[in-house]
């Protein structure tokens, strides 16, 4: 079975632009989270989706949006980056089911120059 | 509101020595809690998890970790630590209700000398 898969591992964008991320889940996955990893503020919750409906969201600013598809693949769009938007960000798919373990991707690297 | 609190933001062991890594977490309801490892430039991987079937939790790579509700720990421990166990280490509690949010710890840099 596959994992996690992110897209792109790496990116590197400048103050004010906007930024898409992709995620594709495990197959039969249909609940899909966003995380940031930073050397501060270590890993917080941005949002999860569900059956293309966010179920729950973290506290950062509405710069941070997502969506997801009928197919359960995801995608995190953040607008006029900041510098302090660079980190790790990481998507975990599972189930469905409440507080069932969520399964990884190895993330993209978001550098702001 | 759940939380938890991992002590020991480094912890270095010898080759073949005991590792403990510490967590005690705060819930308003019972908790589900996972340990997860990161290796550098990788997500996270799943260890273990605790959802009040057993107290024991048996995870993979030989690590195990035991719930102690008196205590409020979830300690995660591994009798004989392998250089290949050298990463970081994050214990997290789910949100409870309808989701499947996690609140992680700040993490525990495992390091394992020759």
């Amino acid at each position: 079975k596959a994992g996690v898969t992110q897209t792109p591992r790496y990116l590197i964008k400048t103050r004010g632009q906007q930024v898409t991320l992709s995620c594709s889940p495990i197959s039969g996955h249909r609940s899909v989270s966003w995380y940031q990893q930073t050397p501060g503020q270590g890993l917080q919750f941005l949002f999860e989706y569900f059956s293309e409906t966010q179920r729950n969201k973290g506290n950062f600013p509405g710069r941070f949006s997502g969506r997801q598809f009928s197919n359960s693949r995801s995608e995190m769009n953040v607008s006029t980056l900041e510098l302090g938007d660079s980190a790790l960000y990481l998507c975990a798919s599972s189930s469905g089911q409440n507080n069932q373990p969520q399964h990884f991707g190895d993330g993209t690297r978001l550098s702001i120059l | 509101a759940q939380s938890v609190t991992q002590l020991g933001s480094h912890v270095s062991v010898s080759e073949g020595a005991l590792v403990l890594l510490r967590c005690n977490y705060s819930s308003s309801v019972p908790p589900y809690l996972f340990w997860y490892v990161q290796y550098p430039n990788q997500g996270l991987q799943l260890l273990l998890k605790y959802t009040s079937a057993a107290t024991l939790v048996k995870g993979i790579n030989g690590f195990e970790a035991e719930f102690k509700k008196s205590e409020t720990s979830f300690h995660l421990t591994k009798p004989s630590a392998h250089m290949s166990d050298a990463a970081e280490y994050f214990c997290a509690v789910s949100g409870g209700g309808a989701t499947n949010k996690l609140i992680f710890g700040t993490g525990t840099l495992l390091a394992v000398q020759p």
